[in-house]
C-alpha cells in the first residue's frame, strides 16, 4: 500500500475565502480521487484527478467550486473555493491500483465560519 | 448497479469473532464485493474483496454465499482497535460508493 499525506490536517477558514489542500503519495500511482465527508455522514466522491488532463467530476460537484490539479503521478491539490459553512467537512484523497481497491489519506478537517 | 444493505450497528465482545453481514442481492455476476472500514478520525482502510470464493487475509475473512446475494465479513478475534464503521461497498459504475455502513463497537 502507498503512504499518503495531506496538508493541512485541519484549518478554520472564513466564509468567502478559498483553501487549497495538498495530497502527496510516496510512489507513482495511476488513479487518484478526492472525497468529502460531511459531519456524521458517509463519504462522497467529488472527482477523479487525472494526470495531465482535467479532473472528472461527479454529479453535484463543479470545477469552479472544486478546482483540482494533478501535475504528476505523486501529487494533487483540491481547492475549495468561495467557502460557506456548508463546506465544513473532512476532505480525503485516495489512490488506487483500481477504482475499487483504494488507499486513503488521513484527511483534512475544514471548518468554515 | 449493485446496492448493499447493512445493519446500522453491532456490538462484539473483545476476543470473540465479529460477523458483519451485508446483503447485495442486485450485484451482477462480474462485480466484486469490497469491504472497507473507517476508524474514528481516520481515512477509510481497505480490508478485503472477493468475487465468489471465500477469501482470507491477515485482517479478516470474507464469506460469500453461493448465490452471491450476501456476504459476511469475519474478524476472528476482535480487539478494541477494531471498533470502526465497516462498509460493504456498492459498485456504481467505475467508482466506490460508500453507504452508511455498520458501526461495530468492540466491548472489553
Amino acid at each position: 500500500s502507498a503512504v499518503i499525506s495531506q496538508k493541512p490536517s485541519r484549518d478554520i477558514c472564513q466564509r468567502g475565502t478559498s483553501l487549497t489542500i495538498q495530497c502527496q503519495v510516496d510512489s507513482q500511482v495511476t488513479m487518484m480521487f478526492w472525497y468529502r465527508q460531511q459531519p456524521g455522514q458517509s463519504l462522497t466522491l467529488i472527482a477523479t484527478a487525472n494526470q495531465g488532463s482535467e479532473a472528472t467530476y461527479e454529479s453535484g460537484f463543479v470545477i469552479d467550486k472544486f478546482p483540482i490539479s494533478r501535475p504528476n503521478l505523486t501529487f494533487s491539490t483540491l481547492t475549495v473555493s468561495n467557502m460557506s459553512p456548508e463546506d465544513s467537512s473532512i476532505y480525503l484523497c485516495s489512490v488506487g491500483r483500481s477504482a475499487y481497491e483504494q488507499y486513503f489519506g488521513p484527511g483534512t478537517r475544514l471548518t468554515v465560519t | 448497479d449493485a446496492k448493499t444493505t447493512q445493519p446500522p450497528s453491532m456490538d462484539c465482545a473483545e476476543g470473540r469473532a465479529a460477523n458483519l453481514p451485508c446483503n447485495h442481492s442486485t450485484i451482477s455476476g462480474n462485480e466484486y464485493v469490497y469491504w472497507y472500514r473507517q476508524i474514528h478520525s481516520q481515512g477509510p482502510q481497505y480490508i478485503i474483496h472477493g468475487l465468489k470464493n471465500n477469501e482470507t487475509n491477515e485482517m479478516a475473512s470474507l464469506i460469500i454465499t453461493e448465490d452471491r446475494k450476501s456476504s459476511t465479513l469475519i474478524l476472528p478475534h476482535a480487539t478494541l482497535r477494531d471498533t470502526a464503521v465497516y462498509y460493504c461497498i456498492d459498485h456504481s459504475g467505475s467508482r466506490l460508493t460508500f453507504g452508511e455502513g455498520t458501526q461495530l463497537t468492540v466491548n472489553p
